[in-house]
């Protein structure tokens, strides 16, 4: 068990770039979420997947946002034409069905100038 | 929906006092409930949890919460803290029945610093 694993850790982009975070989840977890925290805030929870499919997205997540994990393994978190207020830190967390907490990865921290 | 509140957003204490981090929620539905611990530059670690039974749960490093079902709180406690209990401390609940698909929906924080 190596634990939830996300990359980068940090990432500064211009306005209006694309970015794309990776998270690998505990092997054999089959749920696996993201959340979005900002400075001062709770995370707050974007996106959900049970394996492959996508189950539920948050009106957090605008048109811009896009969320995938083919194969039911990692999962990639991609921003298009980012804004300055998606800065902000994105969290992935993993879960095995038969448990309730879940599992969370270090982070990655994206900044917009 | 549900919603959580952490009543104090910091608290200073000193070395082996006391502490109480408190949290309230709100919900429609049964919740589990849960805190988790966020050091410095690390990611989120739970640090207990509440499913069913006793309603009172305790951690390895010697926190401990209680369930209240009437007064919909689920407050954080240690009898004596160190310096290096020193993080942020996030109260959260998912929907029992997993019709939220068991998402954790968060408290804004409460920054624990203690001090020598």
């Amino acid at each position: 068990d190596t634990g939830v694993s996300q990359n980068p850790r940090h990432k500064i982009t211009k306005r209006g770039q694309n970015v794309t975070f990776r998270c690998d989840p505990i092997s054999e977890h089959n749920r696996l979420y993201w959340y979005r925290q900002t400075l001062g805030q709770g995370p707050e929870f974007l996106t959900y997947f049970q394996n492959e499919a996508q189950l539920e997205k948050s009106r957090l997540l605008s048109d811009r946002f896009s969320a995938e994990r083919p194969k039911g393994s990692f999962s990639t978190l991609e921003i298009q034409r980012t804004e300055q207020g998606d800065s902000a830190m994105y969290l992935c967390a993993s879960s095995p069905d038969v448990i309730y907490e879940q599992y969370f990865g270090p982070g990655t921290r994206l900044t917009v100038t | 929906a549900q919603s959580v509140t952490q009543l104090d957003s910091q608290v200073p204490v000193f070395e082996e006092a006391p502490v109480e981090l408190r949290c309230n929620y709100s919900s429609s539905v049964s919740v589990y409930l849960f805190w988790y611990v966020q050091y410095p530059n690390q990611g989120l670690q739970l640090l207990l949890k509440y499913l069913s039974g006793s309603t009172l749960v305790e951690s390895i490093n010697g926190f401990e919460a209680e369930f209240n079902k009437s007064q919909t709180s689920f407050h954080l406690r240690k009898p004596s803290v160190h310096i290096s209990d020193t993080a942020e401390y996030f109260c959260a609940v998912s929907d029992r029945s997993g019709g939220s698909n068991y998402k954790l929906t968060f408290g804004k924080g409460t920054l624990l610093t203690v001090n020598p």
